[in-house]
C-alpha cells in the first residue's frame, strides 16, 4: 500500500504568519489528494481536493498544490480559528490511506 | 445538505460484534454516484480507512486488508441507511467511527460528508 507522510507533526506560528504543511506519498498518485481539517473535538472537514481545488465554503487563505508525490498545504494568514489539524488522504486507488496528521498552534 | 446520523453502542466486551449504523438525509444509499464508509480514528492508528459499500446497478463492497476478515458493510435501502458491523474486536478495535460519503463521481475517493463519529470501547 501507499504510505502518506506529513512533515512537521507540529507546528506553531503566529497570527499572519504564512504556514506550510507538506505531505509524501511513497509512489505517485498525480493529483489524488485531499486535506481536511480537524478542530479539536471535532469531525474532519474537507478543504481541498484534486490537491489543490479548494471546496466550496473554505476561505481563500487555504491554498493547495503539488503533483505526483509532493504535496503541500499552505494557509497565507494563519488565524486563530486555524487551530487544528490537518491531514492528507490519498485516492488514486483503494485502500485510502490518510498522513499522520499535522497539529498547528498558535505562538 | 447532506445528513449523517450515526447511532450504536459506546461499549462492547471483547470477542463480541461491534455494530453501528448511519442514516442518510438528503442522499440515497442507492445513489448510483456516490460511496458510503466506515473510518476509524484513534491515537495508535490515527485515521484508518475501514471499507465502503456502494450501488451501480449491483451492490459492491470494498474492505481494508486489515480487518477484511471481520468486517461487513450492508445498505439499507428501506431505511436509507448503511451499518458497520465488526467481529470479534478487541482492545484495539477502540477507536472514534465515522460515517462518511465519498464524493460523487468523477472525483471518487475523497469524503465530503461525515457523521458525527461514535466513540466505541472495547472493555469488560
Amino acid at each position: 500500500d501507499i504510505q502518506m507522510t506529513q512533515s512537521p507533526s507540529s507546528l506553531s506560528a503566529s497570527v499572519g504568519d504564512r504556514v506550510t504543511i507538506t505531505c509524501r506519498a511513497s509512489q505517485g498518485i498525480n493529483n489524488y489528494l485531499a486535506w481536511y481539517q480537524q478542530k479539536p473535538g471535532k469531525v474532519p472537514k474537507l478543504l481541498i481536493y484534486a490537491a489543490s481545488t479548494l471546496q466550496s465554503g473554505v476561505p481563500s487563505r487555504f491554498g493547495g498544490s503539488g503533483s505526483g508525490t509532493d504535496f503541500t498545504l499552505t494557509i497565507s494568514s494563519l488565524q486563530p480559528e486555524d487551530v487544528a489539524t490537518y491531514y492528507c488522504q490519498k485516492y488514486n486507488s483503494a485502500p485510502w490511506t490518510f498522513g499522520q496528521g499535522t497539529k498547528v498552534e498558535i505562538k | 445538505q447532506v445528513q449523517l446520523q450515526q447511532s450504536g453502542p459506546g461499549l462492547v466486551k471483547p470477542s463480541q460484534t461491534l455494530s453501528l449504523t448511519c442514516a442518510i438525509s438528503g442522499d440515497s444509499v442507492s445513489s448510483n454516484s456516490v460511496a458510503w464508509n466506515w473510518i476509524r480514528q484513534s491515537p495508535s492508528r490515527g485515521l484508518e480507512w475501514l471499507g465502503r459499500t456502494f450501488y451501480r446497478s449491483k451492490w459492491y463492497n470494498d474492505y481494508a486488508v486489515s480487518v477484511k476478515s471481520r468486517i461487513i458493510i450492508n445498505p439499507d435501502t428501506s431505511k436509507n441507511q448503511f451499518s458497520l458491523q465488526l467481529n470479534s474486536v478487541t482492545p484495539e478495535d477502540t477507536a472514534v467511527y465515522y460515517c462518511t460519503r465519498e464524493a460523487p463521481a468523477p472525483n471518487w475517493g475523497y469524503f465530503d460528508y461525515w457523521g458525527q463519529g461514535t466513540l466505541v470501547t472495547v472493555s469488560s
